[in-house]
């Protein structure tokens, strides 16, 4: 089962940004948080992954709490083609790395 | 880059009937993964290949599904026969380094009547 909490649906105007929280109070020391999304009728897509640090790519921010036991994906200028399912995973790479999906959020842009 | 490539994009058949998807990995991935996605959910692994060895199949039911990757390129996902619970998307995926990210293909819907 996905170890992760995310909230079922959000909402964002369009060019603004959207933030989507996700919880994983359980991970361990050496597990990665991974984002990837998912647009209608296509495969996930990775965004962006990350340790300890904040990680910044063409894609997307995350933002990993101190703690670890939370992150938030930034999307800075929403678009409509941003409207998909966003998948929030935490694994441990290496020789066992693979990715246990939840249900996600569903990212609603509105024009 | 031609990314992953799925083949047939959707399939309608008949319970009792087999079936098989075929999938293409990106050059040089030497990881592939299936998943299937019910509808609703998140993607859940079936097999998980490194070269032609599989390496975490405890999620393929395998009284009716079994899969291949021979010369650890190109796999071929089988069901022999299929229920109606089989229908899903099933969706292929590779990656080059066990860190990063995976490159999923467009998937193969399939149907069953």
């Amino acid at each position: 089962d996905a170890k992760t909490t995310q909230p079922t649906s959000m909402d964002c105007a369009e060019g603004r940004a959207a933030n989507l929280p996700c919880n994983h109070s359980t991970i361990s020391g050496n597990e990665y948080v991974y984002w990837y999304r998912q647009i209608h009728s296509q495969g996930p897509q990775y965004i962006i992954h990350g340790l300890k640090n904040n990680e910044t790519n063409e894609m997307a921010s995350l933002i990993i709490t101190e703690d670890r036991k939370s992150s938030t994906l930034i999307l800075p200028h929403a678009t409509l083609r941003d409207t998909a399912v966003y998948y929030c995973i935490e694994s441990s790479g290496g020789s066992n790395y693979k990715l246990t999906f939840g249900k996600g959020t569903l990212l609603t842009v509105n024009p | 880059e031609a990314g992953v490539v799925q083949s047939p994009r959707y399939k309608i058949i008949e319970k009792k009937q087999p079936v098989a998807f075929w999938c293409n990995p990106i050059s040089g991935h030497n990881t592939l993964y299936w998943y299937r996605q019910n509808l609703g959910q998140g993607p859940e692994l079936l097999i998980r290949y490194e070269n032609e060895e599989a390496v975490d199949d405890s999620q393929l039911p395998k009284d009716r599904f079994s899969a291949e990757r021979l010369k650890g390129v190109d796999s071929t996902l089988k069901i022999q026969p299929a229920e109606l619970g089989d229908s899903a998307v099933y969706l292929c995926a590779s990656s080059q380094d066990n860190n990063y990210g995976y490159t999923f293909g467009s998937g193969t819907r399939l149907t069953v009547v």
